[in-house]
């Protein structure tokens, strides 16, 4: 089945700064790929995603690049703000699979980012 | 719009017993997962089922059992309890005919077994 690897476990940046997570997958049938934003006490929040037929994708100050070849894929968060503080999850998934995968989401270990003011 | 909803939002169970935690997906949203997350750790797939029929199941025992009904609510119950139980249970739902992607999370339910 499929292994997600994340990395950073814990990263700590200033204000203003940028902030890169990146992960790796096992299963190169995989072709969608998720990013979760997780606050204390709450769900995760779906913040981007991509899916394997392109290369990046941005929204605002989120971005997230993908490399087919070398199975990993990264979010790049820029002008970091203390309330982009949170627990961020990657996650891959082979979107249309069959059998007991059907609707899978496999997750990362997580990230704990903490922005300081 | 209302997002996913969950209840109830903290249980406290003795070994042994039985729960049953519910889900209220996303209006128009036809499938329903769940997810186990221990602290600390990501979520971990359970079940999915995609217009009242399980389409996916992870690794998880028999004790674990799920339903959707016909408005697309969803239970997943758990017998026999264990203290390995202990998590945060999370139901997402997605309007993309159950193929994975776009899932939304509710809050969770809180599970503790003692």
């Amino acid at each position: 089945g499929e292994n997600v690897e994340q990395h950073p476990s814990t990263l700590s940046v200033q204000e203003g700064d940028s902030a890169v997570i990146k992960c790796t997958y096992s299963d190169s049938a995989s072709n969608y790929f998720p990013w979760y934003k997780q606050e204390l006490g709450k769900g995760p929040q779906l913040i981007i995603d991509i899916r394997s037929n392109v290369g990046e994708k941005k929204d605002q100050r989120i971005a997230v690049t993908l490399n087919k070849t070398a199975k990993h894929f990264s979010l790049h968060i820029t002008e970091t703000q203390p309330e982009d503080s949170a627990v961020y999850f990657c996650a891959a998934t082979q979107a249309n699979a069959g059998g007991t995968s059907y609707g899978k989401l496999t997750f990362g270990q997580g990230t704990i980012l903490t922005v300081h003011p | 719009d209302a997002g996913v909803t969950q209840s109830p939002t903290h249980l406290i169970k003795t070994r042994g017993q039985h729960v049953t935690l519910r889900c209220s997906p996303i209006s128009g949203h036809k499938s329903v997962s769940w997810y186990q997350q221990v602290l600390g750790q990501g979520p971990q797939f359970i079940f999915q089922y995609y217009e009242k029929e399980e389409r996916g199941r992870g690794n998880f025992p028999d004790r674990f059992s799920a339903r959707q009904f016909p408005n697309y609510s969803s239970e997943l119950n758990v017998n026999a309890l264990l203290l390995g139980d202990s998590a945060l249970y999370l139901c997402a739902s997605s309007g993309r005919s159950g193929t994975g992607r776009e899932q939304y999370f509710g809050p969770g339910t809180r599970l503790t077994v003692t």
